[in-house]
This record gives C-alpha cells, sequence and structure tokens, in this order.
C-alpha cells in the first residue's frame, strides 16, 4: 500500500460530459502529480502541484484542470470528454519536489 | 529536451532466466534516475533508483548502475521468477532544475514457469 488514495476506480460515462478524479497524498507528502496512461501514448505527467500552488505543468489539455485544497488533497476535473480520454489517471505523490514518487492504483476513465 | 529510451517490449523469458532491459536517457547536468515496477492492475511502486554517477540501485535482486559515460540504467536480474511478470518503466528526474518525471514507455516482462 503506497499510502496514495484515488477515488473512484472505475469510472463510466459519456462524450461531452465532466468528471472529477481525486487524490488523498501520502501523509506528510506536499506534492502531488497527475499522470495520464493510455495505450497510445504511455504514461504522461500531466501536472503537479506543490502545497496547493501548481508547480509544473506537462502535456495537459485545457479542457483539464487541477487543483490541490488545503488539507493537501487534489482534484483531477475534465470536461468536454472525447472517446481518446479514456485511460489510466494516476495521482502520485512526494514528500518534496523530486523525491521518489508514490503512485495510488489509479482511476480507469472510460468515455462511451 | 530530457528523455528516456527504454527496449521495446514484450519480454518473455523462462524462470530462473537472467533479466537485462535496457535504458538510456538524454539529458543535461546530472539527473536522478529510477526504475518503476507495475503489477497488473496497480499502481506503480518504486523498484530502485540512483543519484548520481556509478551508483548501483538495488532492489528484491534487481540491480541498474548510473553510468555517464554511455547515459544508460540498464536494469538487471539474475534469475527472473513468475513474480516479476510486470511492466517496468525507467525514469529520470532533474532534482535542482525541474519538477518532471520523463518516463519511458515501459517494458513488459513475461516470466513463464
Amino acid at each position: 500500500d503506497s499510502g496514495v488514495t484515488q477515488t473512484p476506480k472505475h469510472l463510466i460515462t459519456a462524450t461531452g460530459q465532466r468528471v472529477t478524479l481525486r487524490c488523498s497524498p501520502r501523509s506528510g507528502d506536499l506534492s502531488v502529480y497527475w499522470y495520464q496512461q493510455s495505450l497510445d501514448q504511455g504514461l504522461q505527467f500531466l501536472i503537479q502541484y506543490y502545497n496547493g500552488e501548481e508547480r509544473a505543468k506537462g502535456n495537459i489539455l485545457e479542457r483539464f484542470s487541477a487543483q490541490q485544497f488545503p488539507d493537501l488533497h487534489s482534484e483531477l476535473n475534465l470536461s468536454s470528454l472525447e472517446l481518446g480520454d479514456s485511460a489510466l489517471y494516476f495521482c502520485a505523490s512526494s514528500r518534496l519536489d523530486s523525491q521518489p514518487q508514490h503512485f495510488g492504483d489509479g482511476t480507469r476513465l472510460s468515455i462511451l | 529536451g530530457d528523455s528516456v529510451t527504454q527496449m521495446e517490449g514484450p519480454v518473455t523469458l523462462s524462470e530462473e532466466a537472467f533479466l537485462t532491459i535496457n535504458c538510456t536517457y538524454t539529458a543535461t547536468g546530472y539527473p536522478s534516475l529510477f526504475w518503476y515496477v507495475q503489477y497488473p492492475g496497480e499502481g506503480l511502486q518504486l523498484l530502485l533508483k540512483a543519484t548520481k554517477a556509478d551508483d548501483k540501485g538495488s532492489n528484491k535482486g534487481f540491480e541498474a548502475t548510473y553510468r555517464k559515460e554511455t547515459t544508460s540504467f540498464h536494469l538487471e536480474k539474475g534469475s527472473v521468477q513468475v513474480s516479476d511478470s510486470a511492466v517496468y518503466f525507467c525514469a529520470l528526474i532533474q532534482p535542482y532544475t525541474g519538477n518532471q518525471f520523463y518516463f519511458g514507455t515501459g517494458t513488459s516482462l513475461t516470466v513463464i514457469p
């Protein structure tokens, strides 16, 4: 058990909809990272938050947004969903920047 | 930009065979290097790491040595088990100039009895 909790585990929705994925980092970890894992793109870094502030941005679409709350949990919001957004979304956390990241089990998003 | 290149999979080995998964990187300066493992249906788990040249990371019988001269961090294990079947990811991070992990595409390993 990595200590990183992601909910829900599975999400099925339709094109055009909006969903929110939630991540609770390990106790004491200040950094939260979001990744998308798909068959064709592999594992891609989306965005990082550190102690509530956006720290780094990767290949995140404009339809996607994230935030980290004062209690350090994070949410990834995906809107105007397309079939190609179907993927596994992982959250990871680390105590500080650049420390080894601990991954959650992921949320599998299926767009019908 | 920084990047990681892994050998293409899938790799299929018999139990007790020797494993090598190649990983090379492109990066400026002195990145930290990692191997992560993903078992079916699970998230990624840190397997081992090395933070400077000539460092050897090791865990659970797996080893990898940070070779700056060849920009490589190949993963090895002397005798694989069925339970080692998983996807292995090589990754790097720049400790002082960036926060982004760069992952390789992953190498799927299947070990057959």
